[in-house]
């Protein structure tokens, strides 16, 4: 039972240049997520989605697209970097109980910077 | 709507000492929360979390949360700091029906040996 996994770890791109990070979990998960970790800003959440088939727009999506591609598997894209998408990105997810507010787990991160 | 303010961006200990980190929120529902901890290089971990149980909350590592309505807080103690506590702690707010967390900008704790 691995978790959450994240590819890749590490990246450097130039500006202008578009990459995708990959996400998977295997814990039968309905709800994922995307945050972008700055310092001092905490987390914040890009984009979300609550099932298979459903993206919805979180706190900082501009320059970011998503992709639910089935149940296990949300990427983030990245259709033209800026130096200001230099981040830690982390991926989580949340069985989404019927209270609807349940234990994200968390990826270990990518480390992206944007030259 | 719902934040969450951390105070205190940087907390240093005694290692032995009384951990206490602080975590006010604000919620026009009755909320739930959390908090999680980071350590270098690794994602987050959940510590514990109040789902509207019990108001003092036992985590794990010797942690614990009191949940205090009247205060809108949820600070995180320990009574003995150990030098593995070292890390950075967030405080996380949802509400019933979304699935969304607010995240603080989190406390980085460091243990004076």
């Amino acid at each position: 039972n691995a978790g959450v996994t994240q590819t890749p770890k590490f990246q450097v791109l130039k500006t202008g240049q578009s990459m995708t990070l990959q996400c998977a979990q295997d814990m039968n998960h309905n709800s994922m997520y995307w945050y972008r970790q700055d310092p001092g800003m905490g987390l914040r959440l890009i984009y979300y989605s609550a099932s298979e088939g459903t993206t919805d727009k979180g706190e900082v999506p501009n320059g970011y697209n998503v992709s639910r591609l089935n149940k296990r598997e949300f990427s983030l894209r990245l259709e033209s970097a800026a130096p200001s998408q230099t981040s830690v990105y982390f991926c989580a997810s949340s069985e989404a109980l019927a209270s609807g507010v349940d234990t994200q787990y968390f990826g270990p991160g990518t480390r992206l910077t944007v030259l | 709507a719902q934040s969450v303010t951390q105070l205190g961006s940087h907390v240093s200990v005694s290692e032995g000492a009384l951990v206490l980190l602080r975590c006010n929120y604000s919620s026009s529902v009755p909320p739930y929360l959390f908090w999680y901890v980071q350590y270098p290089n690794q994602g987050l971990q959940l510590l514990l979390k109040y789902t509207s149980a019990a108001t003092l909350v036992k985590g794990i590592n010797g942690f614990e949360a009191e949940f205090k309505k009247s205060e809108t807080s949820f600070h995180l103690t320990k009574p003995s700091a150990h030098m593995s506590d070292a890390a950075e702690y967030f405080c996380a707010v949802g509400n019933f029906g979304n699935e969304k967390l607010t995240f603080g900008t989190g406390t980085r704790l460091t243990i004076i040996p």
